[in-house]
């Protein structure tokens, strides 16, 4: 019954590792969304894609970059993490007609010492 | 100021309790409202979903959004244990492109039993 799926649950990496964020959906969604959650901040938007190979800056795009290369699969990557980076991330995807029912992912909890 | 302002919260209650969940938004264009459970390790899931001004009732949760004075409010009646969760409320204005969403920081509900 899984919809989306982030891969990987907890990551610890160190500062100037490059990391990547992998999230999948099965439901032929077209928008895709990686958000961060941080306490007392809430979900933030860091980038966004309403089709393949189609990416849009959100909130917090620094330090951040994305790819959609197929329709079911956005990838968030970290350059150069850095211990501000520390987060809860959120890969959530919605149908184009599906109006603001976003469906999310468990998330991917990143530790960057 | 953040464009959705929510309680932060923590949020302890007996069991039974009324609980109620508030939200404060600055953009008159939001037309659409949203709640949000999120319970530990996992990610979001929609509560309840409003468009503009008025009241929803489910079960034993009622959101009402009052757009004169810029309020979105969660009721929980007769709170049970399995409710205690993060409350993230939501809102989108009437042009957004599907699930660009704007949340609101999360209030973290405890039901003691």
């Amino acid at each position: 019954d899984v919809k989306v799926t982030q891969s990987s649950r907890y990551l610890v990496k160190r500062t100037g590792e490059k990391v990547f964020l992998e999230c999948v959906q099965d439901m032929d969604h077209e928008n895709m969304f990686w958000y961060r959650q941080d306490p007392g901040l809430g979900l933030r938007l860091i980038y966004f894609s309403y089709d393949v190979k189609m990416k849009e800056k959100g909130d917090i795009p620094e330090g951040y970059s994305v790819s959609r290369e197929k329709k079911e699969r956005f990838s968030l990557i970290l350059e150069s993490a850095s211990t501000n980076q520390t987060s809860m991330y959120l890969c959530a995807s919605v149908d184009r007609l599906g109006a603001n029912v976003l469906t999310f992912g468990a998330g991917s909890r990143l530790t960057v010492l | 100021q953040k464009e959705v302002e929510q309680d932060p919260g923590p949020l302890s209650v007996p069991e039974g309790a009324i609980v109620s969940l508030n939200c404060t938004y600055s953009n008159s264009a939001f037309q659409y409202f949203m709640w949000y459970r999120q319970y530990s390790r996992k990610g979001p899931e929609l509560l309840m979903y409003t468009y503009s001004s008025g009241n929803k009732e489910d079960g034993r949760f009622t959101a009402q959004v009052d757009k004169s004075s810029k309020y979105i409010s969660l009721f929980i009646r007769d709170s049970q244990p399995s409710d205690s969760a993060t409350y993230l409320c939501a809102t989108a204005p009437i042009y957004n492109q599907g699930g660009k969403l704007i949340f609101g920081q999360g209030t973290e509900l405890s039901v003691k039993p």
